[in-house]
């Protein structure tokens, strides 16, 4: 199956800086969407891009798609230390309600 | 609600041994997933059920693998016999038509010995 690609794997920041993380993705999609993990715990939904929106907003997140490169990013503003967690892409292959994950970025924030 | 609920949250056994995970999935749900997350794979969706029927187990790594849902409340997924290989966190995940997000259980956290 086809699987997000994020990009960084890894980004360490000073609280209050911001955090992008990229995705990448091989054919069309219904949606993109980002999860959250915390250590040790389950995945969370942050936010669902579909393939006619360019951008969204949710609080401090900001998620991008960018459907003719095939890309997505999720920024994440003035970062807290709570934020520190694992990020993943999912996507969204029309026809079907299954999610391929990418293998997540670790995201640390120092505070 | 009290969200996706998995039981155990940990299991350790030895190789050679039946597994059964337990996953309670949100209450008017009617979409279950079943997801294997290891450093090495990442998370790969197992099987996932449709008005408790499967619909696609393509992702099952082999027969010693099996998933059933009885009924909307419950479903169960089984190894058996155990193997080392199979040592992951194993979540299980709902959503409902016309939801295209996924609410995760926190995991049952596997270890074959």
């Amino acid at each position: 199956s086809q699987q997000g690609e994020e990009d960084p794997q890894a980004l360490s920041i000073q609280e209050g800086e911001n955090a992008t993380m990229n995705c990448s993705y091989k054919t069309s999609i219904n949606n993109l969407q980002w999860y959250r993990q915390n250590s040790g715990r389950g995945l969370v939904h942050l936010i669902l891009i579909r393939s006619n929106e360019r951008e969204k907003h949710s609080g401090r997140l900001r998620v991008t798609l960018d459907t003719s490169k095939k890309s997505s990013s999720l920024l994440i503003t003035a970062s807290r230390a709570a934020d520190t967690a694992s990020y993943f892409c999912a996507t969204v292959f029309y026809g079907n309600n299954r999610l391929a994950f990418g293998k997540g970025n670790q995201v640390v924030v120092i505070p | 609600d009290a969200g996706v609920i998995q039981s155990p949250r940990h299991e350790v056994t030895e190789m050679g041994q039946e597994v059964t995970l337990r996953c309670k999935p949100i209450s008017g749900h009617n979409s279950l997933f079943w997801y294997r997350q290891t450093m090495m794979r990442g998370l790969e969706l197992l099987i996932y059920f449709n008005n408790n029927v499967p619909i696609d187990d393509s992702g099952m790594p082999e027969d010693r693998f099996s998933a059933k849902m009885p009924n909307a409340s419950f479903s169960t997924l089984k190894i058996q016999p155990s193997e080392p290989r199979d040592s992951a966190v194993y979540f299980c995940a709902s959503s409902w038509t016309g939801d295209e997000t996924q609410y995760f259980g926190p995991g049952t956290r596997l270890l074959v010995l």
